[in-house]
């Protein structure tokens, strides 16, 4: 059964930390995407990949956010530093370019205290 | 930017129908998604519909289209309680190759 699998699933830290969180997109899936979900915004993206390069990164705080995809099975997002504000739900999804339907994993629940 | 707006709560009686409501307005859309999210899980699709269509009947959905306003709709029939969750809705942005949009999503409860 294929899915997205993502970790770590819960993440408790404290502010100033360096946070990664980790995806294994479904194999044979061309693009990934990154979202955060909180109460007040919902589901923001953060950015997004084709073919392991970066097509839209706008969504992300540049300054302590980055994405990499460095090979076609791991994609990670990274915080550095990491801000109480950045507590949320962050999500990856993969699926075949050109087409809406999105394998979501699980989530990383992230707390910065 | 492009948006989307759904209401944030829906509350019906087991075996009512449902109907929950968003509008969007990026015209250029090409296909609209559902997608369903249960408690501490990640979304799942649920439904979509072509930009060219009005209607697409799937068992206990019914997805509507008003593309002149912009305004998708789900329709559930005969609600379970097991349809209690957060339900998206979520146009794609045009030639976007499978970029979307997503409301703030619907929490629809459903009361025995």
């Amino acid at each position: 059964d294929a899915r997205v699998t993502q970790t770590p699933r819960d993440k408790v830290t404290e502010m100033g930390q360096e946070v990664t969180m980790r995806c294994q997109p479904i194999l044979g899936h061309n693009t990934v995407f990154w979202y955060r979900q909180t109460m007040m915004q919902g589901l923001e993206l953060l950015a997004y990949f084709r073919n392991r390069a970066p097509l839209d990164d706008s969504g992300m705080p540049k300054d302590r956010f980055s994405a990499e995809m460095p090979d076609a099975t791991l994609a990670t997002l990274k915080i550095q530093p990491s801000e109480p504000r950045d507590s949320a739900v962050y999500f990856c999804a993969s699926g075949l370019g050109g087409h809406g339907e999105l394998f979501f994993g699980e989530g990383s629940r992230l707390t910065v205290l | 930017g492009e948006d989307v707006e759904q209401s944030l709560f829906l509350s019906v009686r087991e075996g009512d129908s449902s109907v929950i409501n968003c509008t969007y307005t990026d015209s250029s859309s090409t296909y609209l998604y559902w997608y369903k999210q249960e408690p501490g899980a990640g979304l799942q699709l649920l439904t979509y519909i072509f930009s060219n269509m009005d209607m697409k009947q799937d068992q206990r959905l019914t997805v509507l289209l008003n593309k002149k306003d912009k305004h998708l709709s789900l329709r559930i029939a005969d609600t379970q309680t097991g349809d209690s969750a957060i339900y998206f809705c979520a146009p794609d942005l045009g030639g976007s190759q499978g970029n979307l949009i997503f409301g703030k999503g619907t929490k629809l409860s459903v009361k025995p």
